[in-house]
């Protein structure tokens, strides 16, 4: 009973490839974010989602496109991807209660080769 | 735009030891919320302690407290009678209280502070 859960964990893919990594939560949440994680582990907020509306989008390549398609679910969707997008990939969600914490999947780590 | 900014890179403590992070933010705002991640090695995000910008009190959890000073923005983490288990890296953050804009939900982070714990 994985209250986020995202797939895959791991993702190795070459240059050029078109990739997705999925995020589900199952907390009845209303907010749902992306977070990246670069290799000197500095976390960023990438989106975030409001009952599936596109509430932050912070300064990320067109290459990158979330997607919402229910409150439960949020998607992100990489094309051409490049060598400095390895990273890991954090799905967060919450509820729009400004008291509310977040809680964070386990993270998927991207290698580009 | 608010920042966070965890000036110790590494930090160490002998098990059963008394440790305590640092932390500092810049905001305009009156009103937030702090935050204390855990990041094990496992990569899963873990809140250790969260404290309300308004309330005067300071936060605690067991072996987790928290020393906010609102005036001078500053949230450090004591962890008590430390544990094997607590070596982690450890993430401050911040949040607006702010229900609407762009900034809404976002949690900002400081860099991180590798927390090492010996027997």
């Amino acid at each position: 009973d994985t209250a986020v859960s995202q797939t895959p964990k791991y993702l190795v893919t070459q240059m050029g490839n078109d990739k997705s990594i999925k995020c589900e939560q199952n907390l009845g949440h209303d907010t749902m974010y992306w977070y990246k994680q670069d290799s000197k582990k500095f976390l960023k907020i990438m989106f975030s989602y409001n009952n599936k509306e596109l509430i932050i989008n912070e300064t990320v390549p067109n290459r990158f496109s979330p997607k919402s398609p229910d409150k439960a679910h949020l998607n992100l969707h990489i094309n051409s991807l490049e060598l400095g997008d390895s990273a890991v990939y954090f799905c967060a969600s919450s509820t729009s209660s400004t008291r509310s914490e977040a809680f964070f999947g386990q993270g998927t780590r991207l290698t580009v080769v | 735009a608010q920042t966070v900014t965890q000036s110790q890179p590494e930090m160490s403590v002998q098990e059963a030891e008394t440790v305590t992070l640092s932390c500092t933010y810049d905001t305009s705002e009156s009103d937030y919320y702090l935050f204390w991640y855990k990041q094990p090695p496992s990569r899963q995000m873990i809140l250790v302690i969260r404290q309300e910008a308004y309330k005067q009190q300071n936060a605690t959890e067991n072996r987790f407290s928290v020393n906010f000073q609102k005036a001078a923005k500053s949230f450090s983490l004591k962890i008590s009678d430390s544990q094997l288990g607590d070596a982690a890296m450890y993430f401050c953050a911040y949040r607006t209280s702010f229900a609407g804009g762009t900034s809404y939900g976002k949690l900002t982070f400081g860099q991180g502070t590798i927390l090492t714990v010996h027997p």
